[in-house]
């Protein structure tokens, strides 16, 4: 079985801040893909940005960018010019690839950020 | 907006009833997933339905029971309700294929036993 490990239970950055976002993950799968997702107030999962494990370039989308280590099992994200609206918690997301999703997401923990005016 | 819906947003009841929960996927979407969300547990993958039938089971209870109908919404039932049920219940779909990677979320249902 896979486990996702967030290390960080709480971050607070300034507004127009950089702030990474740590996540480490054990699987013996060498395909799979990795997911941030965000949970703002609202309770509402919203995708983020997903990598393909056979990829080596890092994703990235507008200001959220990934750093994918698959050697070290290391998947952080890192958010740039953070705005208030990226308060929320983010959650670390683990899915085989081999099954074609057949049994879902593996989430960590989750850090909650906190962007502070 | 994902176009997932799920009803209700919150339900009240107390211990020993029994709830079922909705949930309306994306329209095309065949896959329907289960999750629950708690404080101490985090967000647990229950189960998937893809087009009528089960696919895989995670942390499910044998209190709890789901299944898709013919027009691919969804009900998870739950009964024998504790208070450790109390929870938010996320419903996610996902479109066919062979890479079904891509979960859309609905708003979920609070559950709260009393």
């Amino acid at each position: 079985a896979q486990t996702v490990t967030q290390s960080q239970p709480e971050m607070s950055v300034q507004e127009a801040e950089t702030v990474t976002l740590s996540c480490t993950y054990d699987t013996s799968e060498s395909n799979y893909y990795l997911f941030w997702y965000k949970q703002p107030p609202s309770r509402q999962m919203i995708l983020v940005i997903r990598q393909e494990a056979y990829k080596q370039q890092n994703a990235t989308e507008n200001r959220f960018s990934v750093n994918f280590q698959k050697a070290a099992k290391s998947f952080s994200l890192k958010i740039s010019d953070s705005q208030l609206g990226d308060t929320a918690m983010y959650f670390c997301a683990f899915m085989k690839q081999w099954t074609g999703g057949a049994d879902g997401l593996t989430f960590g923990k989750g850090t909650h950020l906190i962007i502070q005016p | 907006d994902s176009g997932v819906t799920q009803t209700p947003k919150h339900l009240i009841t107390a211990t020993g009833q029994r709830v079922t929960l909705r949930c309306s996927p994306r329209s095309g979407d065949l896959s329907v997933y289960w999750y629950q969300q708690s404080l101490d547990q985090g967000l647990q993958f229950l189960i998937h339905y893809y087009n009528g039938e089960e696919r895989a089971k995670g942390n499910i209870l044998e209190r709890f029971s789901a299944q898709q109908f013919p027009d691919l919404h969804s009900e998870l039932n739950l009964s024998s309700l504790e208070l450790g049920d109390s929870a938010l219940y996320f419903c996610a779909s996902s479109a066919a294929g062979t890479l079904n990677e891509k979960l859309f979320f609905g708003s979920g249902t609070q559950l709260s036993v009393l």
